[in-house]
């Protein structure tokens, strides 16, 4: 069964740096395009950021663009999500999810796997 | 959000709901609506993709549809296990990235 595992969230003051990872497993990783799709507490889900399975494409939600950044280690499994210049307004379980097709057509595909989330806390 | 859904739904067992999900040209008239059910304290998963289809092994009460920049998801046979957070999702073409409704909490009476 397609394993998701975020890791990397925590308490970080305004201002500074964290770095998520999401460990793939049980799927060929380098074949598909993963997103990052957060969920502010007793919110809604916000999509955050795309990257292809090539990582050479990627999109962001306005609200990250330009603080954010998002990578992949196909040899590793491992999708990243660098985020620099943290607000208070980015407090939230993020969730690495799959992309269902392995096409490039992004906007005809949805998000098949889900990991379980991992909450980051943007306080002083 | 960019896609509109009723805050909150309710119905009794056995009965059918439908959630509304309202966009614009540059979103739900362009694109593809997907459905996820999230369930307290869960991640989400897909209900309803490509508008209509469902994955196996989601049961047959749950359907969607589209038309124009609206779409909606019914859900037929209430059960207790479906009280739960629904978001609509779709493709922006303006903004070049996903987009969710606000969700719609459905409560079984």
């Amino acid at each position: 069964q397609v394993q998701l595992v975020e890791s990397g969230g925590g308490v970080v003051q305004p201002g500074r740096s964290l770095r998520l990872s999401c460990t793939a497993s049980e799927f060929s990783f380098s074949d598909y395009a993963m997103h990052w799709v957060r969920q502010a507490p007793g919110k809604g889900l916000e999509w955050v950021a795309l990257i292809s399975y090539h990582g050479n494409t990627k999109y962001y939600a306005d609200s990250v663009r330009g603080r954010f950044t998002l990578s992949r280690d196909n040899s590793k499994n491992t999708l990243y999500l660098q985020m620099d210049s943290l607000r208070a307004e980015d407090t939230a379980v993020y969730y690495c999810a799959k992309q269902q097709s392995r096409s490039g057509y992004y906007y005809l595909s949805y998000f098949d796997f889900w990991g379980q989330g991992t909450l980051v806390t943007v306080s002083s | 959000s960019v896609l509109t859904q009723p805050p909150s739904a309710s119905g009794t067992p056995g009965q059918r709901v439908t959630i509304s999900c309202s966009g614009s040209n540059s979103n739900i008239g362009s694109n593809i609506v997907n459905w996820y059910q999230q369930l307290p304290g869960t991640a989400p998963k897909v209900l309803i993709y490509s508008n209509n289809e469902r994955p196996s092994g989601v049961p047959d009460r749950f359907s969607g549809s589209k038309s124009g920049t609206s779409a909606s998801l019914a859900i037929s046979g209430l059960q207790s296990e479906d009280e739960a957070d629904y978001y609509c999702s779709t493709w922006d073409d303006s903004l070049n990235g996903w987009v969710f409704g606000g969700g719609t909490k459905l409560t079984v009476l």
